[in-house]
């Protein structure tokens, strides 16, 4: 079964520490991979994606990822963490096996907490 | 730019009632998803639509029914709701490209609770 794993319910990390949250996938094919952020009462905001080329995604408010096939996994970084980025992200991945139908599978979330 | 507009935005109710939500988009996407987010579980997909009347149900469909009569508007309704259906939804476009579906705009959420 096609399935998004992320580890860690919650991570934290003082301000001005690198942050990491973990994902891991699960499918057949190759995949598109997301990362979403959500703040306290708002919707999903897109950070980065993966479709393919290089291996290193650069996206919003400094965050990056990179794909890592053969571990199959897609975790999300960034240098230096700021208080701000405390949120909940999701990890996603468009189902390849679902034909063009573009369904997303997600993860089930990781709280991180930047500490000042 | 409005993008996707849920409403309403919160919602209480009775065991038994019925109610439909609304999701309207204004990027002429062809492809429109309805999740529920709970604690824990991230989202999981209830139905989609992959084009102006067609739907498909998701990993979570039970209790729900969804109507695509107009490209830009997905309703969700909610026949006779339970309190196993307090929830947040999200409603999500997508359009597609060279690289297939892979562009997705998400609505702000309608917080649901059923008493």
């Amino acid at each position: 079964a096609q399935s998004v794993a992320q580890p860690e319910d919650q991570v934290n990390v003082a301000e001005g520490n690198p942050l990491t949250v973990k994902c891991t996938y699960s499918v057949s094919g190759n995949p598109y991979l997301f990362w979403y952020v959500q703040y306290p009462n708002r919707g999903l905001q897109f950070l980065l994606k993966y479709i393919t080329g290089d291996n290193l995604v650069k996206g919003s408010y400094g965050f990056e990822a990179e794909f890592n096939k053969s571990q199959t996994s897609f975790h999300l970084k960034k240098p230096s963490a700021l208080v701000s980025d405390s949120a909940l992200y999701f990890c996603a991945v468009r189902d390849p096996s679902s034909g063009n139908t573009g369904k997303l599978i997600f993860g089930q979330g990781t709280t991180l907490q930047v500490k000042p | 730019n409005a993008g996707v507009t849920q409403t309403p935005k919160f919602r209480v109710l009775k065991t038994g009632q019925s109610m439909t939500l609304l999701c309207a988009q204004d990027m002429n996407h062809e492809y429109m998803y309805w999740y529920r987010q709970d604690p824990g579980m991230g989202l999981r997909l209830i139905h989609y639509s992959v084009g102006e009347g067609t739907t498909a149900k998701g990993e979570v469909p039970d209790g729900y029914n969804v109507s695509r009569l107009k490209k830009q508007n997905f309703l969700l309704g909610l026949e006779s709701a339970a309190p196993s259906q307090t929830s947040v939804y999200f409603c999500a476009s997508a359009h597609a490209g060279g690289q297939g579906v892979y562009g997705y705009t998400f609505g702000s959420g309608t917080r649901l609770t059923v008493v």
